[in-house]
């Protein structure tokens, strides 16, 4: 079945980028009418959407985020990654990448990563 | 903008207890709304979505209700592998969650 698997460093330096990679397995990134996104916890928080993107390169992103944030695909690779720039601590969080539905009203996660937790710290 | 809020916070119950977790949103979405269990080092799992759909393969214990802005998640007999946090999200465009209940070990 298909699988979803994050990776990336896990600490990354203030005012520095931050990058992750969600990589596909058990089926194609491009099959199926999926959109696929990426989403954060911080410690003793809730859950928060980062952005989405489609195969075609299409994307959306969280208003709060989209100054700093960057998704992108590689459907050769089977992956889609993110990119946020200049990181906080506030940017400390597990980060999951997730597939959700096409549609406005499809926007529910039917499948998940395990998380990769990433500290923002000196 | 539109808020989701939970309640409770932290629920303390039993193996076999009847459990109720209530999600509000500050403004209707109809019934597009879905819940998710989280485990620490877990993949998070679908359990419901649009209100009362339950996910494929979800147990029959844990059913969904409401519309509008107001709505509920119940397991009707808490087992082990319940122990865990849920979140509420609304799906009708934006995702937005809830701040989670963890129920937890009485």
């Amino acid at each position: 079945q298909v699988q979803l698997q994050e990776s990336g460093p896990g600490l990354v330096k203030p005012s520095q980028t931050l990058s992750l990679t969600c990589t596909v397995s058990g089926g194609s990134i491009s099959s199926g009418s999926y959109y696929w996104s990426w989403i954060r916890q911080p410690a003793g928080k809730g859950l928060e959407w980062i952005g989405r993107i489609y195969p075609s390169g299409s994307t959306n992103y969280n208003p709060s985020l989209k100054s700093r944030v960057t998704i992108s695909v590689d459907t050769s690779k089977n992956q889609f990654s993110l990119k946020v720039s200049s990181v906080t601590a506030a940017d400390t969080a597990v980060y999951y990448c997730a597939r959700g539905g096409v549609f406005p009203e499809d926007w529910y996660f039917d499948l998940w990563g395990r998380g990769t937790p990433v500290s923002v710290s000196s | 903008d539109i808020q989701m809020t939970q309640s409770p916070s932290t629920l303390s119950a039993s193996v076999g207890d009847r459990v109720t977790i209530t999600c509000r949103a500050s403004q209707s979405v109809s019934t597009w709304l879905a819940w998710y269990q989280l485990k620490p080092g877990k993949a998070p799992k679908l359990l419901i979505y649009k209100a009362s759909t339950l996910e494929s393969g979800v147990p029959s214990r844990f059913s969904g209700s409401g519309s509008g802005t107001e709505f509920t998640l119940t397991i009707s007999s808490l087992q082990p592998d319940d122990f865990a946090t849920y979140y509420c999200q609304k799906h009708n465009g934006f995702p937005l969650f809830g701040q989670g209940t963890k129920v937890e070990i009485k």
